[in-house]
């Protein structure tokens, strides 16, 4: 069965400093893998994705995200932190495998990230 | 360009009672799926709606059904609700069914039973 867990409730982090939002899958096959970001009262804004290729991703509003394979991981990073930051993060997983069609996605928990001035 | 939109924004309901949620989905797109967010959870996976069919289902009961019209809206459906169904609902838009394609999500509709 496809999982995703994320690790920390929440991260804290002050502002300029880098972050790093964890995040690791459990899939049959070969992963598709995505991190979005909520904030409050509003819908799920997507970051960015690991399809194939390149393990470093590199996604919206100067985040990125690096795949390993061997540690079943997909972490989100930044390498400078700002109060705007603060939200709620998802990282997300569909198994290419899963046939034919688009198949859902596995959502994990989500981490509450909170950047201080 | 509209993203993905829905309505209504806020929804309460009394248990037993029937509610329909609906999305239009970003220009372009033809799949829309569905998502029930539960306070302080991930969003789980309700079902996915292509060429004006269910397509894939996750783990919910029949009480919630869907539709998807001919330009691609879409309703959900919920009958006889449970104090459990208290949630956001979540509408998301793709183009086509590739497995490559990130979805784009609404802003939902914060449905509450009491």
């Amino acid at each position: 069965a496809q999982s995703v867990a994320q690790p920390e409730d929440q991260v804290n982090v002050a502002e300029g400093n880098p972050l790093t939002v964890k995040c690791t899958y459990s899939v049959s096959g070969n992963p598709y893998l995505f991190w979005y970001v909520q904030y409050p009262n509003r819908g799920l804004q997507f970051l960015l994705k690991y399809i194939t290729g390149d393990n470093l991703v590199k996604g919206s509003y100067g985040f990125e995200a690096e795949f390993n394979k061997s540690q079943t991981s997909f972490h989100l990073k930044k390498p400078s932190a700002l109060v705007s930051d603060s939200a709620l993060y998802f990282c997300a997983v569909r198994d290419r495998n899963y046939g034919g069609s688009q198949g859902n996605l596995i959502f994990g928990k989500g981490t509450k990230l909170s950047v201080k001035p | 360009d509209a993203g993905v939109t829905q309505s209504p924004t806020h929804l309460i309901k009394t248990r037993g009672q029937q509610v329909t949620l609906r999305c239009s989905p970003k220009s372009g797109h033809d799949t829309v799926s569905w998502y029930q967010q539960a306070l302080g959870q991930g969003p789980q996976f309700i079902f996915q709606y292509y060429e004006e069919e269910e397509r894939q289902r996750g783990n919910f009961p029949d009480r919630f059904s869907g539709h998807q019209f001919p330009n691609y809206s879409s309703e959900l459906n919920v009958n006889a609700l449970l104090l459990g169904d208290s949630a956001l609902y979540l509408c998301a838009s793709s183009p086509g069914t590739s497995v490559r394609n990130e979805q784009f999500f609404g802003p939902g509709t914060r449905l509450t039973v009491l």
